[in-house]
């Protein structure tokens, strides 16, 4: 089945600067991929994402990219603000049945004042 | 508009209690999923309706666990001889239509004593 892996674990950076998030999958007819932000008590809210037939997509600050070939995934936050700390789940949908969502295992990004 | 919303928020039981965790959908999706998710991980899949049906039950961990969505709206997790082991939160979401984008509800953090 789908395997999901997120890297990294944890990331820190300081207001403004950028931050990177990227996954990879195993299953290369996997075709839809989102990406979900989750804070502290609360579910996870969907925050972008991008079907297997386009390669970037970007809604303001915050932009996905896909290379199907590599088969891996990142998520891109631009002029970082300390309300993005949370932490951020990449997910893919497997192929068959359409009936789940694989997840990573999260990444916990921290933005410095 | 309304989200998806899950009662109770938190639960504390005692070891080999039955549990009942409810989710209301948002209205008009017509597919629920039910998944679980412990500390520090991703959600992991626990089982799909479509409609009234529950279409995809694999993630289901044993039969101690059982849903139900009678009427196509509203779905209830029940778990029975509760272990410790159950200790996690438990996540509903819906989406419009089967394959869609999935929407998350706060969750319920079930603890097993």
């Amino acid at each position: 089945g789908e395997n999901v892996e997120q890297h990294p674990s944890t990331l820190s950076v300081q207001e403004g600067d950028s931050a990177v998030i990227k996954c990879t999958y195993s299953d290369s007819a996997s075709n839809y991929f989102p990406w979900y932000k989750q804070e502290l008590g609360k579910g996870p809210q969907l925050i972008i994402d991008i079907r297997s037939n386009v390669g970037e997509k970007k809604d303001q600050r915050i932009a996905v990219t896909l290379n199907k070939t590599a088969k891996h995934f990142s998520l891109h936050i631009t002029e970082t603000q300390p309300e993005d700390s949370a932490v951020y789940f990449c997910a893919a949908h497997p192929p068959e049945g359409y009936n789940k969502l694989i997840f990573g295992a999260g990444t916990r990004l921290a933005v410095h004042p | 508009g309304a989200g998806v919303s899950q009662t109770p928020s938190n639960k504390v039981t005692e070891k080999g209690k039955y549990v009942e965790l409810r989710c209301d959908p948002i209205s008009g999706h017509t597919a629920l999923y039910w998944y679980r998710q412990s500390l520090g991980q991703g959600p992991e899949f626990l089982i799909y309706f479509q409609g009234t049906g529950a279409a995809d039950d694999s993630g289901l961990p044993n039969d101690r666990f059982f849903a139900v969505r009678p009427e196509g709206s509203v779905s209830t997790l029940k778990i029975q001889r509760t272990e410790r082991g159950d200790s996690a939160v438990y996540l509903c979401a819906s989406s419009l239509v089967r394959g869609g984008e999935q929407y998350f509800g706060p969750g319920t953090r079930l603890t097993v004593t």
